[in-house]
């Protein structure tokens, strides 16, 4: 299994502002994956980061918004910039067990941000 | 593109009781994953149960079981001896055998538990 850990859990934000999310993964892992859950919403992914590449970004939304950094196999980072109340949402960050047992996909606790 | 449908938005349920929750799912590959995840209140997502396409035993884990049709692209969750700690978000989620996949979510379904 992976255990996986995010910073801040929450936040309040100013319109206009940015706000970095760490991911923490307690394994190596090769991929990384970014979702929003907008409230009552389901989860949709943001993009998916590979170490030591760019990462790949879904349809309706742009690394200019959302940039990513994965600067290792245990570490990445979500910036939701310029900020409006729109982005006021659940981001998850989670990661892809290839293991022996369960290919299984395991998520992160979540960051709430409330953008004011 | 593959689709998740989940086709009931709330349920309900008499403790002790058993619920079916609803998914179909829509996809041309024949080689997939499908899992039924919970979100409780503290939003963490937990793996209740995954079911490999290529199986035709339907996944069990203790109260929690799934019937999968892979004909019919239909893939519900059965909770027996409903407890109050079931009461969460349940999304249904396909992810195809790819290992460079992603994992798409349907809209959820929130059960709720009678005492």
């Amino acid at each position: 299994s992976a255990v996986i850990s995010q910073k801040p859990s929450r936040d309040i934000c100013q319109r206009g502002t940015s706000l970095t999310i760490q991911c923490q993964v307690d394994s190596q892992v090769t991929m990384m994956f970014w979702y929003r859950q907008q409230p009552g919403q389901s989860l949709t992914l943001i993009a998916t980061a590979n170490q030591g590449s760019e990462a790949t970004y879904e349809s309706g939304f742009v690394i200019d918004k959302f940039p990513i950094s994965r600067p290792n196999l245990t570490f990445s980072t979500l910036t939701v910039s310029n900020m409006s109340p729109e982005d006021s949402s659940i981001y998850l960050c989670s990661v892809f067990s290839s293991g022996a047992a369960r290919n299984e996909q395991f998520f992160g606790p979540g960051t709430r941000l409330t953008v004011l | 593109a593959q689709t998740v449908t989940q086709s009931q938005p709330e349920m309900s349920v008499q403790e002790a009781e058993t619920v079916t929750l609803s998914c179909t799912y829509d996809t041309s590959e024949s080689d997939y994953y499908l899992f039924w995840y919970k979100q409780p209140p503290s939003r963490q997502m937990i793996l209740v149960i995954r079911q490999e396409a290529y199986k035709q035993q339907n996944a069990t884990e203790n109260r929690f079981s799934v019937n999968f049709q892979k004909a019919a692209k239909s893939f519900s969750l059965k909770i027996s001896d409903s407890q109050l700690g079931d009461a969460a978000m349940y999304f249904c989620a396909y992810r195809s055998a790819s290992s460079a996949s992603k994992i798409i979510f349907g809209s959820g379904t929130r059960l709720s538990i009678r005492p």
